[in-house]
């Protein structure tokens, strides 16, 4: 059972909009901005996609973004383009647990 | 090109001992954090065990705590990650991850992994 909770797949069309959510809980997403997502092909390395809820690092496409509201957040992909297919992951800080940070239990995108 | 490039997994019996390696490149390795992450088949990512840059100080996850030890060699550009005792649920694939700057919570880069499986 993974600290953060997000759907098992989502899919979509190439060129639709998709929204993965991340739920957590007020010890976690809910009370710090330390939201990270990041994008696993098959047997590559995970790749970040989102820091700080919003923040797209150099070189990560404007169609990826983040948001947040109350203890879910969210990435979306505009324009879906069929190299998105791959699995995602959420990542925050927790202030009730050990662990330097928890993860979400990862989301399929199938680009269909 | 920043990378990072993980060894040293494979098959040992539980109880066994396994030291994996992290090689970096293309960055100044001794200036950051360094962390290890795993997943087990079918789950999802679970944060194993941190250091910072000059290895004054570690963490480690509840469920290794005594058995694994996270170590760095700064000169050699190589991030260790010795694991004893080992147990059926220590199977995964171990990532490790560059965090940016102390205590901020995302890692870029991560290696892509090296499988360990612990079965007799």
């Amino acid at each position: 059972q993974s600290a953060l909770t997000q759907p098992a797949s989502v899919s979509g069309s190439p060129g639709q909009s998709i929204t993965i959510s991340c739920t957590g809980t007020s010890n976690d997403v809910g009370s710090y901005n330390l939201v990270s997502w990041y994008q696993r092909h098959p047997g590559k390395a995970p790749k970040l996609m989102i820091y700080d809820v919003s923040k797209r690092p150099s070189g990560v496409s404007n169609r990826f973004s983040g948001s947040k509201s109350g203890n879910t957040a969210s990435l979306t992909i505009s324009g879906l383009q069929a190299e998105d297919e791959a699995d995602y992951y959420c990542c925050s800080y927790a202030s009730s647990t050990t662990s330097y940070v928890v993860f979400g239990g990862g989301t399929k995108l199938t680009v269909l | 090109e920043v990378q990072l490039v993980e060894s040293g997994g494979g098959l040992v019996q539980p109880g066994g001992s396994l030291r994996l390696s992290c090689a970096a490149s293309g960055f100044t390795f001794s200036s950051y954090w360094m962390h290890w992450v795993r997943q087990a088949p079918g789950k999802g990512l679970v944060w194993v065990s941190r250091v910072n840059s000059d290895e004054s100080s570690t963490t480690y996850a509840d469920s290794v705590k005594g058995r694994f030890t996270i170590s760095r060699d700064n000169a050699k550009n190589t991030l260790y990650l010795q694991m004893n005792s080992l147990r059926a649920e220590d199977t995964a694939v171990y990532y490790c991850a560059r965090e940016y700057s102390g205590y901020d919570y995302w890692f870029d880069p991560w290696g892509q992994g090296t499988l360990v499986t612990v079965s007799s």
